[in-house]
């Protein structure tokens, strides 16, 4: 079954400390890749995709994230972490048909991140 | 607990036909609604949102419009579809300081 694995509910890193965020994701096609954030009472903010080419993609705000296909896995990282990247954050995988059509997305349950000062 | 139902899954409509997609929110109350759509070799976009009866926010102009006629009922429409149109629709919804609940989606197929 397709499916996406978020396994840390909650992650809690001092500001400027580094921070990974892991993904694992079930998919029979291949995967496209996607991780977005999202602040309380707001809508989601696309950070970065995956869909060919080089696995290690960089995304807004600093932050980057590593495609593994033998490790089925697609995580997060930013080497240093500001109070105002405290959010909700949720990856997601999906695949373009054939043709250029639109592909369904699956998301994870999210991982939400607490700073401390 | 909270469920989210968005339908149909599938639709497929012919060029110049009416939308109506829908999407309603169960076991919470004033919930932000949000209407997304996935482009072509994009990540998600941000159609309409909602925090409250009537109160429809456009995040960018479209051959869409979005309705909240209920407090937990958010309905994407369209008068004439185009070719364009077809995409991935998800309904999402959130508290003001809760995390995003995703729908199934709605694939649409415009042909």
């Amino acid at each position: 079954a397709q499916s996406v694995t978020q396994p840390d509910i909650h992650i809690t890193v001092s500001e400027g400390a580094s921070l990974e965020l892991r993904c694992n994701y079930s998919y029979g096609a291949t995967p496209y890749l996607f991780w977005y954030v999202q602040s309380p009472g707001q809508g989601l903010q696309l950070l970065l995709k995956y869909f060919s080419g080089d696995t290690l993609v960089q995304g807004i705000k600093g932050f980057e994230a590593e495609f593994k296909r033998s490790q089925s896995s697609f995580n997060l990282r930013k080497p240093s972490v500001h109070w105002s990247d405290a959010a909700e954050y949720f990856c997601a995988v999906g695949a373009m048909d054939y043709g250029g059509s639109q592909g369904n997305l699956i998301f994870g349950k999210g991982t939400k991140l607490s700073v401390k000062p | 607990s909270q469920t989210i139902h968005q339908w149909p899954a599938t639709l497929v409509q012919p060029v110049g036909s009416p939308l109506s997609l829908e999407c309603t929110v169960e076991g919470t109350s004033n919930p932000n609604l949000y209407w997304y759509r996935q482009a072509a070799g994009r990540g998600l976009q941000l159609l309409f949102y909602s925090v409250g009866i009537g109160q429809i926010s456009s995040e960018v102009p479209q051959n869409l419009s979005a309705s909240r006629p209920q407090d937990r009922q958010f309905i994407l429409s369209s008068k004439k579809l185009l070719l364009s149109d077809s995409g991935f629709y998800l309904c999402a919804w959130s508290g003001t300081s809760t995390k995003a609940f995703f729908g199934q989606g709605t694939r649409l197929t415009v042909v």
